[in-house]
C-alpha cells in the first residue's frame, strides 16, 4: 500500500547512545517532515525537507540531525540520546491532498 | 508566528450527543486550517481542511468545522457521537512556504464517548 513507512516502531536507548530513525515514502512527494509528539504539546516540527538534498530546522531541532539523500527517504539521527528525547516520532510527506503520516516510532531513552 | 490553542485536553460525551471540540488560532496571514484524528498507536489522519473557500467545511465520518475569522476559531462538530469517534483530535494551522505547508499543531483533545 502506498504511504509512509517508519522503522523501527519501538526503541529503547541508553543515555548517550546514537540511533537513526528511518522514513520512506512511495508517493513521489517532494516535501517531508519529522515531528515529535509529547503529551499535551501536540506535534512539534523538528526538521523538514522541501526537496531532495535540502533540509531546514523546525521548532525543536536541537539534538537532532537529518538526511534527505533521495526523494523517497528522510532519516532522523540522534547523535547522543538524552532522556528529554523520549517521545513518539512521526514522519510525514506532503502531496497535493495534504500530509500523509507514518505510524510513528516510540522512543524511550533511559 | 502561527499558534493554535485547543480548549479542553479531554472531552467526554455520551453516545448520540453533540461533539464540539474547540480550536482558536493565531496567524499573521489568511490561514489554512486543519483537523486531524489519531487513533491509538496510529499516525494522524486528515479529517478536514479549510483553504479559504467555503467557511463551513465538511469532512469524513460526519464531522464538520466552521471558520470564523472574527473569532479566530475553527471548532469541530459532529451532531451525534459514535463509540468509534473516541480518539485524539488535533487542530493545526499552516505556515505556507515555497514548497509546501509547515503545520503548527494544538495540544490535542482526547474525546471519550460513553455508552
Amino acid at each position: 500500500n502506498a504511504g509512509v513507512t517508519q522503522t523501527p516502531k519501538f526503541q529503547v536507548l541508553k543515555t548517550g547512545q546514537s540511533m537513526t530513525l528511518q522514513c520512506a515514502q512511495d508517493m513521489n512527494h517532494n516535501s517531508m517532515y519529522w515531528y515529535r509528539q509529547d503529551p499535551g504539546m501536540g506535534l512539534r516540527l523538528i526538521y523538514y525537507s522541501a526537496s531532495e538534498g535540502t533540509t531546514d530546522k523546525g521548532e525543536v531541532p536541537n539534538g537532532y540531525n537529518v538526511s534527505r539523500l533521495n526523494k523517497r527517504e528522510f532519516s532522523l539521527r540522534l547523535e547522543s540520546a538524552a532522556p528529554s528525547q523520549t517521545s513518539v516520532y512521526f514522519c510525514a510527506s506532503e502531496g497535493n491532498y495534504g500530509y500523509t503520516f507514518g505510524s510513528g516510532t516510540r522512543l524511550t531513552v533511559v | 508566528a502561527q499558534s493554535v490553542t485547543q480548549l479542553g485536553s479531554h472531552v467526554s460525551v455520551s453516545e448520540g450527543a453533540l461533539v464540539l471540540l474547540r480550536c482558536n488560532y493565531s496567524s499573521s496571514v489568511p490561514p489554512y486550517l486543519f483537523w486531524y484524528v489519531q487513533y491509538p498507536n496510529q499516525g494522524l489522519q486528515l479529517l478536514l481542511k479549510y483553504t479559504s473557500a467555503a467557511t463551513l467545511v465538511k469532512g469524513i465520518n460526519g464531522f464538520e468545522a466552521e471558520f470564523k475569522k472574527s473569532e479566530t476559531s475553527f471548532h469541530l462538530t459532529k451532531p451525534s457521537a459514535h463509540m468509534s469517534d473516541a480518539a485524539e483530535y488535533f487542530c493545526a494551522v499552516s505556515d505556507r512556504y515555497n514548497a509546501g505547508n509547515m503545520l503548527t499543531f494544538g495540544g490535542g483533545t482526547r474525546l471519550m464517548v460513553k455508552p
